[in-house]
């Protein structure tokens, strides 16, 4: 069956230092998106993603975060300077435009520790 | 805006026993809703969804939810817990119109005991 994967699993990184976060959606799907969940909370939208522009964002997502599709595969997750408040898994999910179209598929996560 | 509320953060049964899950939802429209499944250190998986055909949708694993729109409702069932359902549950709302991004309830961790 096809999945979302990404990668890394898991990153530790200092307090201030950029990140990025990739992920590779389920070929022929069109509509991306990042959430997070803070260890014991509950998962949040971060950003939606078609046609190679952001279509939705929620307030977590300032300047500090971005997205992109450097080509036909990939989808990243930029924080330009990562706070300590950063810390949490992070998911990529993808969406078909038609048939199980209102079907999301998420990944495994990226698990982001700031220190 | 679309919401879903999950009562009980923290639910235990027997092994054998039937599982309920709570899930309520707020929408100004028929929604789209789904119950996701977060096992230790996984991602999510989806576990079934309505999508305003049948009222009682049967999912992966044995389980069920039934969609109540006059009790704004959409609780996941089981009817015999095995050890391996242990996990985070998450009920999630779509906008049936743009059918877009997820909200997700708070999660409620499923414990099952011998």
């Amino acid at each position: 069956e096809p999945e979302v994967t990404q990668t890394p699993s898991h990153q530790v990184t200092q307090m201030g230092q950029e990140v990025i976060l990739r992920c590779v959606p389920i070929s022929n799907h069109l509509y991306f998106y990042w959430y997070r969940q803070i260890l014991g909370q509950k998962v949040e939208f971060l950003v939606s993603f078609y046609n190679n522009e952001i279509s939705e964002k929620s307030e977590i997502f300032d300047d500090q975060f971005s997205v992109e599709r450097p080509d036909g595969s990939n989808f990243t997750l930029k924080i330009r300077s990562t706070k300590l408040e950063d810390s949490a898994m992070y998911f990529c999910a993808s969406r078909a435009t038609t048939g199980t179209g209102n079907t999301i598929y998420f990944g495994e996560g990226s698990w982001l520790t700031v220190v | 805006a679309q919401s879903v509320t999950q009562l009980g953060s923290h639910v235990s049964v027997s092994e054998g026993a039937l599982v309920l899950l709570r899930c309520n939802y707020s929408s100004s429209v028929p929604p789209y809703l789904f119950w996701y499944v977060q096992y230790p250190n996984q991602g999510l998986q989806l576990l079934l969804k309505y999508t305003s055909a049948a009222t009682l949708v049967k999912g992966i694993n044995g389980f069920e939810a039934e969609f109540k729109k006059s009790e704004t409702s959409f609780h996941l069932t089981k009817p015999s817990a095995h050890m391996s359902d242990a996990a985070e549950y998450f009920c999630a709302v779509s906008d049936a119109g743009t059918a877009s991004k997820l909200t997700f309830g708070t999660g409620t961790r499923l414990q099952v005991t011998l």
